[in-house]
């Protein structure tokens, strides 16, 4: 049974640029979390989203950045015209119902950034 | 904020020995989880403590949870190298699904 699974693991893009991160929860699982790592810090939650809908935005910064969970497909967190503040890891982690609330969440290997 | 604080910061220990981390947070919970993070990798899920119980155990792990001062421990009995890693508590409450990070204590355990 596999995990969930992020890629890129790594990304290096230039100022301007946009990344695509992307996530696919583990089996069975229809809950989606992004969340933020800042170099030393702990993790930042961003977004949580079910299929075809986003529950919680409340972490998202304001611009350049979206999520979506397609009803087919893996979830994908979208940075438009990257700065370097991007620079991050970011992780995906899923659960099958209910979220921390009432279950464990899996976390993926992360997706690092870079912003050159 | 509900964020939690672990503390310490950081913490250095010889192979054998135990290894304590604390954690405090500021509001009610429903639940308090403790994760692992080895250097460049995801996090691994270590336990899971609902608000309504006071310890739990699992392998070399044991899991306090004290809500009336709002703070949890972890310890880490027979220490090893490989547990050399960043050791974060994430809490959950009310009807929220996010789970709000500390920032970590980073042990060292020397061989």
């Amino acid at each position: 049974n596999a995990g969930v699974m992020q890629n890129p693991r790594h990304l290096v893009r230039r100022r301007g640029q946009e990344a695509r991160l992307r996530c696919s929860p583990m089996k069975g699982h229809s809950h989606v979390y992004w969340y933020r790592q800042l170099p030393e810090e702990g993790l930042k939650f961003m977004v949580y989203l079910q299929k075809e809908n986003i529950i919680d935005e409340s972490g998202m910064p304001k611009e350049r950045f979206s999520a979506e969970f397609p009803k087919e497909g893996p979830s994908i967190l979208r940075i438009q015209q990257v700065v370097r503040g991007d620079s991050a890891a970011y992780f995906c982690a899923s659960s099958p119902s209910g979220g921390p609330a009432g279950n464990t969440i899996y976390f993926g290997e992360g997706s690092w950034l870079t912003v050159v | 904020s509900q964020q939690g604080e672990e503390d310490p910061q950081a913490l250095s220990i010889q192979e054998g020995e135990n290894a304590t981390m604390n954690c405090s947070y500021k509001t009610s919970i429903n639940n308090l989880q403790w994760y692992r993070q080895n250097s460049g990798r995801g996090l691994v899920h270590l336990i899971l403590i609902r608000s309504n119980e006071r310890e739990k155990h699992s392998g070399r792990l044991r899991v306090t949870l004290d809500t009336s001062k709002k703070s949890s421990s972890l310890l880490i009995t027979a220490s090893r190298a490989a547990d050399t890693a960043s050791y974060f508590c994430a809490t959950s409450w009310g009807g929220s699904e996010k789970l709000v990070f500390g920032k970590g204590t980073k042990l060292t355990v020397n061989p």
